[in-house]
């Protein structure tokens, strides 16, 4: 089955700095790959996702890379600021009896600090 | 709100003690999952259901665990017998897509077996 392994386990960077968090999958007919924000309390928040017929995608702040090939993904902050302190937990799947069921990484915790 | 609603919030439940844990799923959404999450980790697949039919239940831990969605909205999840090791964030999830992608969590509900 599908394995995720998201690295670093924590990540701390100054205020402004930019932020990257890599993940890697093991299952090559995953084609699905999105990336969630969690605050303390809270459930997972959907922030951007990337389907596997696209490289690159981008929604102001932040962007996701794709390389199927390495078959690895990350996540790109720039700019980061202290709301954006939380758990970032990268996900891979693939279409699997009709749907797609998410394998996560162990979560990455980000602190921006001010 | 138009999120998707968990409850109870928290849970406390004495071993062997049954529980039942409600989702509230955006309206109009087909696809349901829920996720186990232990702390410090990502979330884990349970099952999926997509609107009454549960397609997946491969996740379940044990025979103890059982979930329903009879009319394709709120879904419950029942533990019977509960075990220490069944303490953790149950997560909710549900997506207007009958694949599953794009899917939104509920804040989930921190059950802990004493």
């Amino acid at each position: 089955g599908e394995n995720v392994e998201q690295h670093p386990s924590t990540l701390s960077v100054q205020e402004g700095d930019s932020a990257v968090i890599k993940c890697t999958y093991s299952d090559s007919a995953s084609n699905y790959f999105p990336w969630y924000k969690q605050e303390l309390g809270k459930g997972p928040q959907l922030i951007i996702d990337i389907r596997s017929n696209v490289g690159e995608k981008k929604d102001q702040r932040i962007a996701v890379t794709l390389n199927k090939t390495a078959k690895h993904f990350s996540l790109h902050i720039t700019e980061t600021q202290p709301e954006d302190s939380a758990v970032y937990f990268c996900a891979a799947s693939s279409v699997s009896g009709g749907y797609n069921k998410l394998i996560f990484g162990a979560g990455t915790r980000l602190a921006v600090h001010p | 709100g138009a999120g998707v609603s968990q409850s109870p919030r928290y849970k406390v439940a004495k071993r062997g003690q049954d529980v039942a844990l409600r989702c509230d799923p955006i309206s109009g959404h087909v696809s349901l999952f829920w996720y186990q999450q232990a702390l410090g980790q990502g979330p884990e697949f349970l099952t999926y259901f997509q609107n009454e039919a549960q397609l997946d239940k491969s996740g379940l831990p044990s025979d103890r665990f059982f979930a329903e969605r009879p009319e394709g909205s709120v879904s419950t999840l029942k533990i019977q017998r509960t075990q220490q090791e069944d303490s953790a964030v149950y997560l909710c999830a549900s997506s207007p897509r009958q694949g599953g992608t794009e899917a939104f969590f509920g804040q989930g509900t921190r059950l802990t077996v004493v």
